[in-house]
């Protein structure tokens, strides 16, 4: 079985500034999906980013970029330039690939509070 | 492009009733996938529906149901609700294709109190 790990509930950070976030996981298979999603208070779910672990390269969108270990099973995500509307829960999320017709979930880990302060 | 849509924002229910709760798929999509998330907690896996069957089903019992329509819109159903269901409730939709991965993309939720 699949697990996901975020050791950092919470985490804070002043605007413009660099922070970091923890993703550890567990798996035997070789092909899968990472992602991060956001949830601000509104509560709904954002995708910020998506790795293919088959993909050497870290996948990067504007200010989000991820450090992807595959042989240490980390995937931590740096956002650049902090801003207010950065402020949300954030989570990693791992899912196996699978042939059509099997289902294809994602599983979470518990989540990182960040606060991007003024 | 129309995003995902969730029906009602917002329910109040007491114990032993149901409850039905809706999601309108992200246009192009054909699969709808159903996430319980408990205050302070990650989403869990309820279940998928891929082209109108269900697709795997997590560690959920049977009184939570659903369907998914000719449209991949979808529907959630709980019977005999219990206090441990209040949470909010997420759908997620995405393309499933042949063996390569998908992306999910969540609705705004549903939030089920049960009193």
């Amino acid at each position: 079985a699949q697990t996901v790990t975020q050791s950092q509930p919470e985490m804070s950070v002043q605007e413009a500034e660099t922070v970091t976030l923890s993703c550890t996981y567990d798996t035997s298979e070789s092909n899968y999906y990472l992602f991060w999603y956001k949830q601000p208070p509104s509560r709904q779910m954002i995708l910020v980013i998506r790795q293919e672990a088959y993909k050497q390269q870290n996948a990067t969108e504007n200010r989000f970029s991820v450090n992807f270990q595959k042989a240490a099973k980390s995937f931590s995500l740096k956002i650049s330039d902090s801003q207010l509307g950065d402020t949300a829960m954030y989570f990693c999320a791992f899912m196996k690939l699978t042939n059509a017709g099997n289902n294809r979930k994602l599983i979470w880990g518990l989540g990182t509070s960040l606060a991007v302060n003024p | 492009e129309t995003g995902v849509t969730q029906s009602p924002t917002h329910l109040i229910k007491t114990r032993g009733q149901q409850v039905t709760l809706r999601c309108s798929s992200q246009s192009g999509h054909n699969t709808v996938s159903w996430y319980q998330q408990a205050l302070g907690q990650g989403p869990q896996f309820i279940f998928q529906y891929y082209r109108e069957e269900e697709n795997g089903r997590g560690n959920f019992p049977p009184r939570f149901s659903g369907l998914q329509f000719p449209n991949y819109s979808s529907e959630l159903n709980v019977n005999a609700l219990e206090l441990d269901d209040s949470a909010l409730y997420l759908c997620a939709s995405s393309l499933l294709t042949g063996s390569l991965g998908e992306t999910q993309y969540f609705g705004p939720g549903t939030r089920l109190l049960v009193l």
